[in-house]
């Protein structure tokens, strides 16, 4: 089974500062990578994914991704946020299996706070 | 373009009544899947439809909750007898399967039952 591991629950930040949330993952083979953001009052929004090829993704908003393979790794950074960024972060993964559900398994989510 | 829609927003209900929840998928969206976003246990992967092929009901937490989909598009999801630990953020979410396996899911708002 896998499972995804998002080691910051909540990180406060200070506007202009530099963001990276990390996001781990545990699967033998290959996936697909997904970063979700929620904003307060708002639903699941996709910031960026990962199929294949460049493992450094650029979403919206200025985020960006790096995928390391040997690390198992798929961390979100942002140079300098803003406090609309403020929001839960959620890091899902699934398996590009053919002829199934490719449900996401999900991080337990970062809480980021940016202050004016 | 129209995103995923569910209805109701809200729903609170007594401990031991049935509730039904409605997912109106993105038009041309063959994959439906429910998750379902509670305090304790984060996002879990419910249930998945693909066409009309049999839903994956790997998800489901109990004999109590049950889906259908009809004509393709339209979900409901059942939850009978519900239970306090049943209150949580229903959530839908719809893709476009190609023949490949990159595969992004479209969020809807989430119904959030409360069972009291």
């Amino acid at each position: 089974a896998q499972s995804v591991s998002q080691h910051n629950h909540h990180v406060i930040l200070s506007e202009a500062a530099s963001l990276e949330l990390g996001c781990n993952y545990s699967y033998g083979g290959t996936v697909n990578l997904f970063w979700y953001v929620q904003y307060p009052g708002q639903h699941l929004q996709l910031l960026l994914k990962y199929f294949s090829g460049d493992p450094l993704v650029k979403g919206i908003k200025g985020f960006e991704a790096e995928f390391i393979k040997s690390k198992f790794s798929f961390n979100l950074r942002k140079p300098s946020v803003q406090w609309s960024d403020t929001a839960e972060y959620f890091c899902a993964v699934n398996p590009p299996l053919r002829g199934s559900a490719r449900q996401l398994t999900f991080g337990s989510g970062t809480q980021l706070t940016v202050l004016p | 373009g129209a995103g995923v829609s569910q209805s109701p927003s809200n729903k609170v209900t007594e401990k031991g009544k049935d509730v039904e929840l409605r997912c109106d998928p993105i038009s041309g969206h063959t994959a439906l899947y429910w998750y379902r976003q509670s305090l304790g246990q984060g996002l879990e992967f419910l249930i998945y439809f693909q066409g009309n092929s049999a839903p994956d009901k790997s998800g489901l937490p109990s004999d109590r909750f049950s889906a259908e989909r009809t004509g393709g598009s339209v979900s409901t999801l059942t939850i009978q007898r519900t239970q306090q630990e049943d209150s949580a953020v229903y959530l839908c979410a719809s893709s476009r399967r190609t023949g490949g396996v990159q595969e992004t899911q479209y969020f809807g708002p989430g119904t959030r039952l409360l069972v009291l």
